[in-house]
This record gives structure tokens, C-alpha cells and sequence, in this order.
């Protein structure tokens, strides 16, 4: 079975610059979520989806970053403009349902210079 | 609001040691879930176990035991027989509610376990 697959592995911007991650959870997922884990930090969720539906995004920067998970699977997660803070690794993770258990991908290393 | 204590930064033992992370947390929620999550250097979470808040039975899997104690509201994980493959960030995480995908994690716990 395949995983949770994110692109790309790394990514390096200045600050102000603007910034794009993409999400591929496992096939028939129903659930996504997306994660944000700063250096030394456990992982915090930034927002979730239900097919293409945000369940919560109390936790997303609205002002600088944006979600959209089009047709219920592909998602994206951006960031405009990127700050110094944002520095961190972008995590994905997928469900079958909103009480599954998660299985993440292996990352966005974002470094904000 | 729901928050996840490892007190463990860094943990070194030498192969075939026993080695317990602790975690202790707080929630208001009177249904909830507690999860452990290894982080290996590739950089995915791994599940390893799950128990939920009406579960206080501790078990035993392979070479992974856990401990849960509501009195204590901790969630302590022992790996027993450690071997050089277990080395990894381990997180603990809380999930309130019904929902087992918000989840709350720990600060982790750097696991290295030597030859």
C-alpha cells in the first residue's frame, strides 16, 4: 500500500516569498490534515479536511497561510508571505475517517532564510 | 486545553537496556485517547499504540508495554531488550473527544541507543 506522499522534501525561501506544499494521501482517505513541527517541537495541527470540507482550521494563520484540498484528496498548503517563524517541517498525514488512526508522510523541510 | 508533558529531552542506553518514556497530561475531556508516535530520521510518524481513557488495562506488545494510570493521568512507554533501530524521537500525543486526528503532542524524547 502506498503512503502518504508530500512534495517537495525540502524547500528554501526568503523571507516575504511565497510558498507551496502538496499533499497526497493514501488512496481513499477520507480524512487529511495538515501538521506544522518546529525544530525541537512535538508537531501542531494547522487544519483538517473531511473529503474537501475544513473540519478545523483554528489553528491556521489565516493572514499568511491557506489550504484547499480540491476533489477530496490532492491538498495544498500555502504560505504568503513567509515569515523567519515558519521555518519548520510540514507534515501530512491521512484517515480513513475522522476516527482512524493517522498515517503521516515524511515531511516539507521549509527553511525560511 | 489539553497539553502533554514529556519530561524526558534525551535518553542514552546501551543495546538490550530496558527503557521507559514518561508522559503526563491534562485534559478536560472525560473521553479521550493517548497515543505513542516514534520519528525516526527519515521524518514520519510512525503509530505505535493507542489506548483510550475508559482502558486502563496495561499491555504488552512484542517488545513495547505501556502504563496508564488516570490517577496519575499518565502514559508511560518502556521498551524492553532496546536494540539500535529504536533510536528515533518518541511523541507522546493526546487526542480529546471523539477525534483521534487532533492530536496533541509532547515535545519529544531523543531516544539513542548504542551498540
Amino acid at each position: 500500500e502506498a503512503g502518504v506522499a508530500q512534495s517537495p522534501r525540502y524547500k528554501i525561501i526568503e523571507k516575504r516569498q511565497s510558498v507551496a506544499f502538496w499533499c497526497n494521501p493514501i488512496s481513499g482517505h477520507a480524512t487529511l490534515y495538515w501538521y506544522q513541527q518546529i525544530l525541537g517541537q512535538g508537531p501542531k495541527l494547522l487544519i483538517q479536511f473531511q473529503n474537501n470540507g475544513v473540519v478545523d482550521d483554528s489553528q491556521l494563520p489565516k493572514d499568511r497561510f491557506s489550504a484547499e484540498r480540491l476533489k477530496g484528496v490532492d491538498s495544498t498548503l500555502k504560505i504568503q508571505p513567509a515569515k523567519l517563524e515558519d521555518s519548520a517541517v510540514y507534515l501530512c498525514a491521512s484517515s480513513l475517517g475522522g476516527d482512524e488512526k493517522l498515517f503521516f508522510g515524511s515531511g516539507t523541510q521549509l527553511s525560511v532564510l | 486545553a489539553q497539553k502533554v508533558t514529556q519530561a524526558q529531552t534525551e535518553i542514552s542506553v546501551v543495546e538490550k537496556e530496558d527503557v521507559t518514556l514518561d508522559c503526563v497530561y491534562e485534559t478536560r475531556d472525560t473521553t479521550y485517547y493517548l497515543f505513542w508516535y516514534k520519528q525516526p530520521p527519515s521524518g514520519e510518524l510512525v503509530f505505535l499504540i493507542r489506548r483510550n481513557s475508559f482502558d486502563e488495562q496495561n499491555e504488552i506488545s512484542g517488545r513495547y508495554s505501556w502504563n496508564f494510570q488516570k490517577s496519575t493521568s499518565s502514559f508511560n512507554f518502556t521498551i524492553t531488550a532496546s536494540q539500535v533501530v529504536d533510536s528515533a524521537v518518541y511523541f507522546c500525543a493526546l487526542a480529546g473527544g471523539t477525534s483521534y486526528g487532533k492530536l496533541t503532542f509532547g515535545q519529544g524524547t531523543i531516544l539513542t541507543v548504542h551498540p
